[in-house]
């Protein structure tokens, strides 16, 4: 089991709107950054969201990040068939000192 | 641009040893941290170790600790991972990434490289 708990899989229709949770505890999303990784099949992930909710250039602002807590949220509006991957969570522990993921959850668009 | 190339897996008894290789390019090398990450066939990413910036400090995960050393060589901008008493477990791709530097996460990665225990 993965430290960081995520759904396996979501889905929503091309334009519409999904939201990723990533739930954790006080000694890692509670106390430390998150940031999410976007990966294709075959291909190594990608930075989409550091900080909890910032942007490194490049990365289109159909993609948020959000942090309440102890769980985390990435945010994909207008959805396309090209956003069809699989998003990871990530963050620090710092009762295992450790960086931990989430499982991974995969988006379909439908 | 950043490049991240990884180099040596393969196959490898359980109980053997191997070394990873990752050369970077394109960024000034000795200023980042650098981290190994895995990837099992179909699983999720698992952090194994990381090493900062002036070598001072490396870190690791349960699962590897003890079997596994991280150590860099910034006159020649790689980083490297010693792999020994290896099981089948370890079996994954290998990515090196670089710290960002910002709340532990990692803005360039590796293509990976496949390490395979198998008898």
């Amino acid at each position: 089991q993965s430290v960081l708990t995520q759904p396996p899989s979501v889905s929503a229709a091309p334009g519409q709107k999904v939201t990723i949770s990533c739930s954790g505890s006080s000694s890692n999303i509670g106390n430390n950054f998150v940031s999410w990784y976007q990966q294709f099949p075959g291909t190594a992930p990608k930075l989409l969201i550091y900080e909890n909710n910032k942007r490194p250039s490049g990365i289109p602002d159909r993609f948020s990040g959000s942090k309440s807590g102890t769980s985390a949220t990435l945010g994909i509006t207008g959805l396309q068939t090209g956003d069809e991957a699989d998003y990871y969570c990530g963050t620090w522990d710092s009762s295992l000192n450790a960086v931990v993921f989430g499982g991974g959850t995969k988006l379909t668009v439908l | 641009e950043v490049q991240l190339v990884e180099s040596g897996g393969g196959l490898v008894k359980p109980g053997g040893s191997l070394r990873l290789s990752c050369a970077a390019s394109g960024l000034t090398f000795s200023r980042y941290s650098m981290t190994w990450v895995r990837q099992a066939p179909g699983k999720g990413l698992e952090w194994v170790s990381s090493i900062s910036s002036s070598y001072s400090n490396t870190f690791y995960a349960d699962s590897v600790k003890g079997r596994f050393s991280v150590s860099r060589d910034n006159a020649k901008n790689s980083l490297y991972l010693q792999m020994n008493s290896l099981r089948a477990e370890d079996t994954a791709v290998y990515y090196c990434a670089r710290d960002s530097g910002y709340g532990d996460s990692f803005d360039y990665w590796g293509q990976g490289t496949l390490v395979t225990v198998s008898s």
